[in-house]
């Protein structure tokens, strides 16, 4: 059975540029989550995605942060415009229920 | 809120040494408690768990048992090997969002190196 598959796997782009990241869930699972990951730190959750119905995004930075899950499968997180301190791994995560299995990570590099 | 506080990395052993990574906790209710391993360029696996008080989770050789009276869920390996470098990662899940998710609450990490 395939992971969580996550792309890109790294992106580097100047500050105020967009950046968006891709989730596909394993097949089935309803819910999704986003996690940002700073070096040296633990995942922190960003979003959390019930089939298409985001029902838990008080961590996400409205302001230029902003998340899809059309039709309940894959995921696109979004940044516009990226500042210096959105540098960190980006995780996406998918469960059935209870155990929650992680994408390898899109790793992004502001300069 | 909940939080985790593992110990400070990173921590070089050579193979064959015991392993301890401490773990403790702070929640409300009665939390699940998990260690995850994040190997070089790959995403965070499950490596054990414990659900309740005095519940030993093991798996690879790995073990941690849930100490309520401490709140601790400090991981063990009696005989570590090279392809057990990693960094590892404590987690609690005390919140249910629903639909049968738990909300986790990670610690920062601990490093771990193994040497021939």
């Amino acid at each position: 059975e395939a992971g969580v598959v996550q792309s890109p796997r790294y992106k580097i782009i100047e500050k105020k540029q967009p950046v968006a990241f891709w989730c596909n869930p394993i097949s089935g699972h309803n819910t999704l989550y986003w996690y940002r990951q700073n070096l040296g730190q633990g995942p922190e959750l960003l979003i959390r995605y019930e089939n298409e119905e985001a029902v838990d995004d008080s961590q996400l930075p409205k302001d230029r942060f902003s998340a899809e899950r059309l039709k309940g499968v894959d995921s696109t997180l979004k940044i516009q415009p990226a500042e210096l301190g959105d540098s960190a791994v980006y995780l996406c995560a998918s469960t059935l229920a209870g155990e929650q299995f992680f994408g390898p990570g899109t790793r992004l590099t502001v300069l | 809120g909940d939080s985790v506080t593992q110990m400070e990395g990173p921590v070089t052993l050579s193979e064959e040494a015991f392993l301890t990574i401490n773990c403790t906790y702070t929640a409300t209710g009665y939390p699940s408690l998990f260690w995850y391993v994040q190997y070089p360029g790959e995403g965070l696996q499950l490596l054990l768990k414990a659900t309740k008080a005095d519940d030993k989770g093991s798996n690879k050789g790995f073990e941690a048992t849930y100490r309520k009276e401490t709140t601790s869920f400090h991981l063990e390996k009696g005989s570590v090997q090279v392809s057990d470098s990693a960094v590892y990662f404590c987690a609690l899940s005390g919140s249910y969002s629903g639909a049968g998710s738990y909300q986790l609450t990670f610690g920062k990490g601990t490093k771990l190196s193994v040497i021939p």
